[in-house]
């Protein structure tokens, strides 16, 4: 089975401010595709961007970029011009055919 | 964008009975199903994939008899919680994909609460 890692349980950012959220993954595939998921206290799961492992642009929506290093299987997101309502918990996940998962989530906190 | 909507939205069941929880999409043809749990603060943890007419594929430490996953149709799958105990009370979210490359879109989730 396929793991996912995300090393930061909370990160903390200034309304305005950018901040960075950490995932790596482990795969012997070379076709996958890569997301970063936003979960409210709605609990409702938001996408918010997402990679084909094939590209090698990173994909970028708006305020949110990501990095992918496929080499070193890393994939991290960027939130810029950090806003009030992007406080959540973020989900790495990667995806393979029927093989979805998950890391285990960072909890951004955005202060005023 | 696309809807999947899952039913009901919370739950509370007496030990011992069976709960059903639905999954549907609302506008596509849902080729894959995820089932997932996720405990309080925890992640979402995958419990099976479904294809819609085939069995099921339930990950290791799943009880197949007691999670039971039916996909009878392209906008349908259900999760029904078998003579449920105190210890499956969580939240369960189903999302939908319309194909294998495909981004999965998520249900609202459902909380089960066995007293």
């Amino acid at each position: 089975a396929q793991t996912v890692t995300q090393s930061q349980p909370e990160m903390s950012v200034q309304e305005a401010e950018t901040v960075t959220l950490s995932c790596t993954y482990d795969t012997s595939e070379s076709d996958y595709y890569l997301f970063w998921y936003k979960q409210p206290p709605s609990r409702q799961m938001i996408l918010v961007i997402r990679q084909e492992a094939y590209k090698q642009q990173n994909a970028t929506e708006n305020r949110f970029s990501v990095n992918f290093q496929k080499a070193a299987k890393s994939f991290s997101l960027k939130i810029s011009d950090s806003q009030l309502g992007d406080a959540a918990m973020y989900f790495c996940a990667y995806r393979r055919d029927n093989d979805m998962r998950f890391g285990a989530g960072t909890r951004l906190t955005v202060k005023p | 964008g696309a809807v999947v909507s899952q039913h009901p939205s919370r739950v509370i069941c007496k030990s011992g009975t069976s709960v059903k929880i639905e999954c549907r999409s609302l506008d596509f043809q849902a080729t894959t199903m995820f089932w997932y749990r996720q405990f309080p603060k925890k992640s979402l943890m995958l419990m099976a994939t479904s294809n819609e007419g085939s069995k099921a594929t339930y990950e290791q430490g799943v009880e197949k008899d007691k999670f039971l996953i039916n996909h009878a149709s392209l906008t349908l799958s259900t999760l029904t919680v078998t003579s449920a105990h105190p210890e499956d009370s969580s939240f369960y979210i189903c999302s939908a994909s319309p194909g294998t490359v495909e981004r999965a879109f998520f249900g609202q989730g459902t909380r089960l609460t066995v007293v």
